[in-house]
């Protein structure tokens, strides 16, 4: 079975610094999908950023960039510039490819961000 | 606001009892998940509808049970209520839903279920 581990329960980083959020994933597939999902005080989840696992380019949106590396199957997130509007749970979250679209997700990290 | 619509927002019950929650996927998405997050599970995937057909199944349990209808919305019920179903449960719907399709599943607003 998939399984996505999040290290860092909690993240604090200062306004309009950088902060770079962990993920690692466990798959014995080799095309996938990976996500970073933002969960604000509100509950809703919001899509940050997708990545495809045969695409060797790094995704961006905006301030916001990950870096897959997938033989380490490793796939972090990098917030630029914080704004106080950055602070939430962060979710990585994995689906295959082959077999239906159910989203794994890890524990989640909680970002806080200090004006 | 992602289109998807889900009912009640809250809802509070006793231990042992039955609740019906509801979901109106996004105009023109087939497809319906649920997802339950809890503080000891985390976020999961319990159930996916593809089209009104059952498509796949997470860890949802025995006591818990969906459906999707023929206008797609979809409806999760949760009976013999026990202390740990307290959750925020959500909804997401994608277009089609298949495998290999890049969909992006559009999550609602959750319902938040306090058993008490």
């Amino acid at each position: 079975a998939q399984t996505v581990t999040q290290s860092q329960p909690e993240m604090s980083v200062q306004e309009a610094e950088t902060v770079t959020l962990s993920c690692t994933y466990d798959t014995s597939e080799s095309d996938y999908y990976l996500f970073w999902y933002k969960q604000p005080p509100s509950r809703q989840m919001i899509l940050v950023i997708r990545q495809e696992a045969y695409k060797q380019q790094n995704a961006t949106e905006n301030r916001f960039s990950v870096n897959f590396q997938k033989a380490a199957k490793s796939f972090s997130l990098k917030i630029s510039d914080s704004q106080l509007g950055d602070a939430a749970m962060y979710f990585c979250a994995y689906r295959r490819k082959a077999a239906g679209n159910k989203l794994t997700f890890g524990g989640g990290t909680r970002v806080l961000v200090k004006p | 606001d992602s289109g998807v619509t889900q009912t009640p927002k809250h809802l509070i019950t006793a231990t042992g009892q039955r609740v019906t929650l509801r979901c109106s996927p996004r105009s023109g998405d087939l497809s319906v998940y649920w997802y339950q997050q809890s503080l000891d599970q985390g976020l999961q995937f319990l159930i996916q509808y593809y089209n009104g057909e059952e498509r796949a199944k997470g860890n949802i349990l025995e006591r818990f049970s969906a459906q999707q209808f023929p206008d797609l919305h979809s409806e999760l019920n949760l009976s013999s209520l026990e202390l740990g179903d307290s959750a925020l449960y959500f909804c997401a719907s994608s277009v089609v839903g298949l495998a290999g399709s890049n969909n992006e599943q559009f999550f609602g607003p959750g319902t938040r279920l306090t058993v008490l």
